[in-house]
């Protein structure tokens, strides 16, 4: 298998317009993952999927985020419109289970200028 | 809201001298991961405590779950420069949200 992937690798953005992260999560994996991380504010859980329906959004930060899983093997991350404060690397984690290992894509970095 | 804590927050050692990181919770946990991400990489999962009192070793690493089940620690044994990176604990409570805390970040000097 080919692990966790996500698309792009890298994002350079002008603020305001629109982001689009993709994700495909390992096959067979129930639970997908959508994580931020930057150095002032670590690794944050932003929403998570179990049998692609949304469990928790909480940690998503306002409505300008937003995020599906239409299928099994398929997740979006979108920002509209995105702000330089948007700039973080973005992490696709999923596993089999809630409660077993998160595998991690490579994550995507986005900067937003 | 729940929350891992994770300390130190940074720690700069000589090869060859242990290191130990350490993760507090302030509820009651289900199971607790412990994850490694290297420079410029992605969170690696190393392995998951579920029990009270659990001990667990891979080669140099010895990780623990406390008796309460709200406290966990990770201890690296004679660090090598292969063990540069961050170590991250990640609480996951009965709602099923696994909660990563700060991070501890090792630098080692050869």
């Amino acid at each position: 298998d080919a692990g966790v992937i996500q698309s792009p690798r890298h994002e350079v953005t002008e603020m305001g317009q629109e982001v689009t992260l993709r994700c495909k999560p390992i096959s067979g994996h129930n639970s997908l993952f959508w994580y931020r991380q930057t150095m002032m504010r670590g690794l944050e859980l932003l929403i998570y999927f179990n049998n692609n329906v949304p469990i928790d959004d909480s940690g998503m930060p306002e409505d300008r985020f937003s995020a599906k899983m239409p299928n099994a093997s398929f997740s979006t991350l979108k920002i509209q419109p995105s702000e330089p404060r948007d700039s973080a690397v973005y992490f696709c984690a999923s596993s089999k289970l809630l409660n077993t290992e998160a595998f991690f894509g490579q994550g995507t970095r986005l900067t937003v200028v | 809201g729940q929350q891992v804590m994770q300390i130190p927050q940074y720690q700069h050692v000589q090869e060859g001298e242990d290191f130990t990181t350490y993760c507090n919770s302030s509820t009651t946990l289900s199971n607790i991961q412990w994850y490694k991400q290297r420079p410029g990489g992605h969170p690696v999962f190393l392995i998951q405590l579920v029990k009270s009192g659990e001990v667990k070793k891979q080669k140099r690493l010895t990780f623990q779950f406390g008796e309460a089940k709200k406290n966990s620690s990770l201890h690296i044994t004679a660090t090598q420069t292969t063990d540069v990176g961050t170590y991250f604990c990640a609480g996951l409570w009965r709602g099923n949200k696994l909660v990563f805390g700060a991070g501890t970040i090792l630098r080692v000097k050869s």
